[in-house]
């Protein structure tokens, strides 16, 4: 079975700009989350999409969003970037959501200048 | 408000000791416990759980302890091996808004594990 996978794996943009992040979840896994890794402030969840409904957000501002498509793959959007936006954003997939085990992409490494 | 603390940043251990990994937790709430393992440059990989009806679950060399009074958990590896440096993230799962469940995440140990 493929893992999740996530495009692009490195990203640089200037402050102000707008990224999409893309994750493909594992085959018949139809709930997706994401999270922001800093190394000061560990994993943060940002918000899970279950069966295309967003179903769990954490405390980002609005500038961060995301939805889901038919097929379960998952983009998230960041607008109007800014130098704190700066992390790893992890992808991760299962079956049921936040309540057991959850399987990872390698993440997407944002770099905002 | 960190609700899932993981007090230690670091820990270092030698090859054939135990490493213990400790997780603390602030809400009554939390049913299910996880623990994940992270390698540089990738995603975390889930390790092991428990359930908060359980006092513990073993597989193979990785041992969680779940002590609900003094709500904590801990994550035991016997024998360490080098291969087990890595990352350790304690994630807390819980109810929340309905029939939505949460996951609350620690800050994350880096255990080394020397040769």
């Amino acid at each position: 079975k493929a893992g999740v996978t996530q495009t692009p794996r490195y990203l640089i943009k200037t402050r102000g700009q707008q990224v999409t992040l893309s994750c493909s979840p594992i085959s018949g896994h139809r709930s997706v989350s994401w999270y922001q890794q800093t190394p000061g402030q560990g994993l943060q969840f940002l918000f899970e999409y279950f069966s295309e409904t967003q179903r769990n957000k954490g405390n980002f501002p609005g500038r961060f969003s995301g939805r889901q498509f038919s097929n379960s793959r998952s983009e998230m959007n960041v607008s109007t970037l800014e130098l704190g936006d700066s992390a790893l954003y992890l992808c991760a997939s299962s079956t049921w959501g936040q309540v057991g085990e959850q399987y990872f992409g390698p993440g997407t490494r944002l770099t905002v200048t | 408000d960190q609700q899932v603390k993981q007090n230690s940043p670091s820990l270092s251990v030698q090859e054939g000791r135990i490493s213990i990994l400790n997780c603390d937790y602030t809400n009554s709430m939390f049913d299910y416990f996880l623990w994940y393992k992270k390698y540089p440059a990738e995603g975390p990989t889930f390790l092991i759980s428990i359930s908060s009806i359980k006092d513990k679950n073993e597989d193979g060399r990785f041992t969680v302890f779940l002590n609900k009074s003094a709500k904590h958990l801990s994550l035991h590896i016997v024998p360490s091996q080098p291969g087990d440096s890595a990352v350790y993230f304690c994630a807390a799962s819980l109810l929340h808004a309905g029939n939505n469940r949460k996951l609350i995440w620690g800050l994350g140990t880096s255990l080394g594990v020397n040769p």
